[in-house]
């Protein structure tokens, strides 16, 4: 079955810098990608997602990269600020269903 | 904006008990997911419902059922509730269709004392 995992479990930046949280899957076929952010005490916020046929997608101070030969996404975060301090979790969508296998998350700490 | 929403923040049952853990969502989706949230573990699948009626289990199903019988509202119950059980709940919806972002709930803090 399909595993993702994120590389660090926590990262701190300083406010105004830019962040980057990654994110890797394992199932080659995999073909849709979500990103979420979780503030505490609140369930996970929808960011952004990109399909397989697409490296490179961006929203308002946010951009996903994937790169499926390495089977890595990431997700980068413009002029961090205070209130980007959150759990960010990558999910990947299952073959041949709306199943996600999520990503045990990144903690953001953003430092003034 | 999506709005899922979950009847309780927190509740706390005693072992043995049925539990029943309401969703409403209000954007007319298909698609209703129960998870559940432990620390180091991510999100797990429970169940999910891709219409009324319908139910499909998740990943970890023991121990839990579910029931919709309106499109807007998805039901997990807890048959008889044991300790291993306290985590937070969360419900999802998602509209029809391949490659939809799923929408989340606040959440149920449920401890089983």
């Amino acid at each position: 079955g399909e595993s993702v995992g994120l590389h660090l479990p926590t990262l701190s930046v300083q406010e105004g810098d830019n962040s980057i949280i990654n994110c890797a899957y394992s199932n080659s076929a995999s073909d849709y990608f979500i990103w979420y952010k979780q503030e505490s005490g609140k369930g996970p916020q929808f960011i952004i997602d990109i399909r397989s046929n697409m490296d490179k997608r961006q929203g308002q101070r946010v951009t996903v990269l994937l790169n499926k030969t390495v089977k890595h996404l990431s997700l980068q975060i413009a002029a961090t600020q205070p209130g980007d301090s959150a759990v960010y979790f990558c999910a990947v969508l299952r073959g041949g269903g709306n199943k996600l296998t999520f990503g045990t998350g990144t903690q953001l700490k953003v430092e003034l | 904006d999506v709005k899922v929403t979950q009847s309780s923040r927190y509740l706390v049952k005693r072992t043995g008990e049925k539990v029943f853990l309401e969703c409403v969502q209000d954007m007319d989706h298909e698609n209703m997911f129960w998870y559940r949230q432990d620390p180091g573990l991510g999100l797990r699948l429970i169940y999910f419902s891709y219409d009324v009626k319908m139910k499909e289990k998740g990943d970890i199903p023991e121990g839990y059922s579910v029931s919709r019988e309106k499109k807007e509202r998805f039901s997990l119950i807890l048959e008889s509730a044991s300790t291993n059980q306290t985590s937070m709940y969360l419900c999802a919806s998602s509209p029809e269709g391949w490659r939809q972002p799923q929408h989340f709930g606040d959440g149920t803090r449920l401890s089983i004392l």
